[in-house]
């Protein structure tokens, strides 16, 4: 079966510090990748997607950046947090051929940038 | 521009009742639906979702019914138990290629004991 596994769980930084959020699917090869941010009254954000090694799509202009160094693993980072960027962040993955578009989520990461 | 809008932010209702959260969407082109539900700290979870050649979809006490001409669905929970206590979010998304899905802003329901 696949799991999905992100973390860490939460996570307090300093503002201008550096990110990184990791997330690895198992069970699965080539799966879609995504990075979602939840903010309060503004549902799930998506914020980057993959379909494959190195490659790397952004949904919309940040302070964070993504990579897919390996086929089931999925970073999220940033060079220097902003306290904008607190929020919770969600990876999720799928695979068309699996189970027709239906997204799996990982447990999440609480972030608070203070 | 929120193409999906759940526009109750909250919902309470009695056990044993019949829960009914709504969603609507602006892009006629989505062509599925589905309903994630998601606990404090966790992430969401697929719940049940529906094909845009259908107007109903149920798996248990969970029904999706679809009405493209409004462009809105609904998830209609009967009975509604306490443990379904939870965000409820709607997603739309277009087949082919990967799968973006566009999320609403979420429902929290409170069933009540």
């Amino acid at each position: 079966s696949q799991t999905i596994h992100q973390w860490p769980a939460t996570l307090v930084q300093p503002v201008g510090s550096p990110l990184s959020l990791e997330c690895t699917v198992e069970g699965t090869s080539n799966p879609n990748l995504y990075w979602y941010r939840q903010a309060a009254g503004r549902g799930l954000q998506l914020l980057f997607y993959s379909v494959g090694i190195g490659q790397i799509s952004s949904e919309v202009p940040q302070n964070l950046s993504a990579s897919r160094p390996q086929d089931r693993q999925f970073i999220l980072s940033s060079k220097k947090l902003l306290l904008s960027d607190s929020g919770f962040y969600l990876c999720a993955w799928d695979q068309v051929a699996l189970a027709k578009n239906i997204q799996y989520f990982g447990a999440g990461t609480r972030l608070s940038v203070l | 521009d929120q193409q999906v809008k759940q526009n109750s932010p909250s919902l309470s209702v009695q056990e044993g009742r019949i829960s009914i959260l709504n969603c609507d969407y602006t892009n006629s082109m989505f062509d599925y639906f589905l309903w994630y539900k998601k606990y404090p700290a966790e992430g969401p979870t697929f719940l049940i979702s529906i094909s845009s050649i259908k107007d109903k979809n149920e798996d248990g006490r969970f029904t999706v019914f679809l009405n493209k001409s409004a462009k809105h669905l609904s998830l209609h929970i009967v009975p509604s138990q306490p443990g379904d206590s939870a965000v409820y979010f709607c997603a739309a998304g277009l087949s082919g290629g990967y799968q973006k899905v566009t999320f609403g802003t979420g429902t929290k329901l409170q069933v009540i004991p």
